[in-house]
């Protein structure tokens, strides 16, 4: 069965400061898609970057980047110059399976 | 602007009163979600439509059904409520040939309270 873990509850990080978030997954496909998502309070859910099993280069979105190591099975977000607006639960998933969530806090 | 829809946002039933949720999209994509998320918790899968073919996970309940009469639109029917499914409802629609390969866009949920 496949499976997505993240492993950290809460995370917080000062304003302007770089922060990465930990997720690691197994599953038995040899080509697929993983995806971290932002929930912020409230409000709905929404993809913050997507990243392509076969593909070797790791997934940038502006701030956004992720360090994906396919042997490992980790797939980890990295937040650049965090805003207060980034605060919010934080998603990995892979297929329709979710991990159980990271909430960002993010100090001024 | 294209998005997904739920209403309504907020609900209240009875225990065991039957009770309706529903979704609609205007992004005209094949697949959609239901998905239950209890307070601090992760979505987890209740079913999707592939087009019009249904796919129910192996462990939801038979109290959760759900209709999807075209591609707008998609019900959410739980027969008797239960406290235990007071929750977090997300619909969300995705494109695909192959599930999983693209994101998922979600709606702002409904959040139900069952008394």
């Amino acid at each position: 069965a496949q499976t997505v873990t993240q492993s950290q509850p809460e995370m917080s990080v000062q304003e302007a400061e770089t922060v990465t978030l930990s997720c690691t997954y197994d599953t038995s496909e040899s080509d697929y898609y993983l995806f971290w998502y932002k929930q912020p309070p409230s409000r709905q859910m929404i993809l913050v970057i997507r990243q392509e099993a076969y593909k070797q280069q790791n997934a940038t979105e502006n701030r956004f980047s992720v360090n994906f190591q396919k042997a490992a099975k980790s797939f980890s977000l990295k937040i650049s110059d965090s805003q207060l607006g980034d605060a919010a639960m934080y998603f990995c998933a892979n297929d329709m399976r979710f991990g159980a969530g990271t909430r960002l806090t993010v100090k001024p | 602007d294209a998005m997904v829809i739920q209403n309504p946002r907020y609900q209240v039933t009875q225990f065991g009163k039957p009770v309706t949720l529903s979704c609609s999209q205007t992004l005209n994509h094949n697949v959609m979600y239901w998905y239950q998320q209890k307070s601090s918790q992760a979505p987890k899968l209740l079913f999707h439509y592939y087009d019009k073919d249904f796919n129910n996970e192996a462990d939801t309940p038979d109290n959760f059904q759900s209709r999807r009469p075209n591609t707008s639109f998609c019900f959410l029917d739980i027969r008797s409520p239960g406290l235990g499914d007071a929750a977090m409802y997300l619909c969300a629609t995705s494109r695909g040939l192959r599930l999983g390969t693209y994101e998922q866009y979600f709606g702002p949920g409904t959040r139900l309270t069952v008394t």
